[in-house]
C-alpha cells in the first residue's frame, strides 16, 4: 500500500490566496483526519470524518477553514483567504477506527503564507 | 491551552546511552497515551502506548513509563542509536474528550555517533 498521499509536499503563497490541500487515504481505512503542526501548540486536530461525512470540526481555527470529503478516496483542506499565521505543516492521517493508535499520516503539507 | 506539554525542546545523547523524553499533562481524566516519532520530512508514525491500569510498557529498546500522581509520563530508549534521532510526540486521551488525542509540542532527539 502507498500510504496516506498528501499534495502538494511544498505551498508558498501570497496573504489573501486561496489554498487547497489535498489527500488520499489508505484504502479500506473509515476515518480520515487533518491535523496542524506549528511550534508553539504541536499536533492540533482541525477536523476529521467517517466515511465521508465530518463528524467533529471544533479544531478548525476559523471560517477561512473548510474541508471537504466528496468520497472514500479524496480529501482537501482549503484555507480562504490564507494569512501569515496560517504557515504550518498540515498532515492528513487515515485509520481503520476513530482515534485508534494505529493512525497513518501522510508526510505533511508545508505551508508558507507571505 | 496546551493539555499535553513537553517542556525540552531538543535533547542530545551520546550512541548507546540511556535517552529520556518527558511529557506533562493536565487533565486528570486521560486514560491513554502514546508516543509518536517522526522523521524530517514524514508523517509521525506510532511507537509505543501505555494504559492508565498500567505504570510500565516496553517494547524492545524502547519503555513508557506513567506516573499518574505526577501526571507525567516518559519514554525511555536503551540502549540510543543513531537511527533514533528523530521529533518524539506524546499524547493523550480521555473518554470525556471523545478519545480525541491531544498531543505535545515534540523533543527533538539527536544520537551522536
Amino acid at each position: 500500500d502507498a500510504g496516506v498521499i498528501q499534495s502538494p509536499r511544498h505551498e508558498v503563497t501570497e496573504m489573501g490566496q486561496e489554498v487547497t490541500l489535498r489527500c488520499k487515504p489508505i484504502s479500506g481505512h473509515d476515518y480520515l483526519f487533518w491535523y496542524r503542526q506549528t511550534m508553539m501548540r504541536g499536533l492540533e486536530l482541525l477536523i476529521y470524518f467517517n466515511n465521508n461525512v465530518p463528524i467533529d470540526d471544533s479544531g478548525m481555527p476559523e471560517d477561512r477553514f473548510s474541508a471537504k470529503m466528496p468520497n472514500a478516496s479524496f480529501s482537501t483542506l482549503k484555507i480562504q483567504p490564507s494569512e501569515p499565521r496560517d504557515s504550518a505543516v498540515y498532515f492528513c492521517a487515515s485509520s481503520l477506527a476513530p482515534f485508534n493508535e494505529k493512525l497513518f499520516f501522510g508526510s505533511g503539507t508545508q505551508l508558507s503564507v507571505l | 491551552d496546551q493539555q499535553v506539554k513537553q517542556n525540552s525542546p531538543s535533547l542530545s545523547v551520546q550512541e548507546g546511552r540511556i535517552s529520556i523524553l518527558n511529557c506533562d499533562y493536565t487533565n486528570s481524566m486521560f486514560d491513554y497515551f502514546l508516543w509518536y516519532k517522526k522523521y524530517p520530512a514524514e508523517g509521525p508514525t506510532f511507537l509505543i502506548s501505555i494504559s492508565s491500569i498500567k505504570d510500565k510498557n516496553e517494547d524492545g529498546r524502547f519503555t513508557v513509563f506513567l506516573n499518574k500522581s505526577a501526571k507525567h509520563l516518559s519514554l525511555h530508549i536503551v540502549p540510543s542509536q543513531p537511527g533514533d534521532s528523530a521529533v518524539y510526540f506524546c499524547a493523550a486521551s480521555a473518554p470525556n474528550t471523545g478519545n480525541q488525542f491531544y498531543f505535545g509540542t515534540g523533543t527533538s532527539l539527536t544520537v551522536i555517533p
